[in-house]
């Protein structure tokens, strides 16, 4: 029952640095996402991808690139990390991007950038 | 724009206490609404929706009912327990999904 699943749960970066957050779901949804989580301020689309082979902008994408590499995957890239940038990342994913279909999460990863 | 309006936390309340946190939405159309948990150091976890006017989403004990002469869809729990604290985020989709801030709750013994 692993359903979302992100990789690391926990990271520091300096300044400057670039990683990949990970997300793969066993659940063979359509549609994934990735949100920032941040203090007051609710939870914050990021990027999306309805499908496989597309992605789109959300809410907050500055920074931030994304690569749906297969219908199970879609990873969160810093290529320059910020200390804006610390937050908690939350992947998604749903059956279809439809109005009534709710969202699965993932439990998180934690990013500081120093 | 489509929002969401939670009532600031936390709430504290002892255990068997009623519950009421209260969510209010602006939104063109006809949005489907949620009510999501996240438990310490966990993800979002789907409490309960509705997707119509007057549809009432229940789980857990826990029910909200979908006012569209209101624009509400607050949460409300009879008897809360310790293990119910937790943050509570409202939310509705109609093009994408928008949450609230989320509201705190924690439920003494």
């Amino acid at each position: 029952n692993a359903g979302v699943t992100q990789t690391p749960k926990f990271q520091v970066l300096k300044t400057g640095q670039s990683m990949t957050l990970q997300c793969a779901q066993d659940m063979n949804h359509n549609s994934m996402y990735w949100y920032r989580q941040d203090p007051g301020m609710g939870l914050r689309l990021i990027y999306y991808s309805a499908s496989e082979g597309t992605t789109d902008k959300g809410e907050v994408p500055n920074g931030y690139n994304v690569s749906r590499l297969n219908k199970r995957e879609f990873s969160l890239r810093l290529e320059s990390a910020a200390p804006s940038q610390t937050s908690v990342y939350f992947c998604a994913s749903s059956r279809t991007g439809e109005y009534d279909q709710p969202q699965h999460f993932g439990d998180g990863t934690r990013l500081s950038i120093l | 724009g489509n929002s969401v309006t939670q009532m600031e936390g936390p709430v504290t309340l002892s255990e068997e206490a009623f519950l009421t946190i209260n969510c209010t939405y602006t939104a063109t159309g006809y949005p489907s609404l949620f009510w999501y948990v996240q438990y310490p150091g966990e993800g979002l976890q789907l409490l309960l929706k509705a997707t119509k006017a007057d549809d009432k989403g229940s789980n857990k004990g826990f029910e909200a009912t979908y006012r569209k002469e209101t624009t509400s869809f607050h949460l409300e729990k009879g008897s809360v327990q310790v293990s119910d604290s937790a943050v509570y985020f409202c939310a509705l989709i109609s093009d994408k999904l928008i949450f609230g801030t989320g509201t705190r709750l924690q439920v003494f013994p």
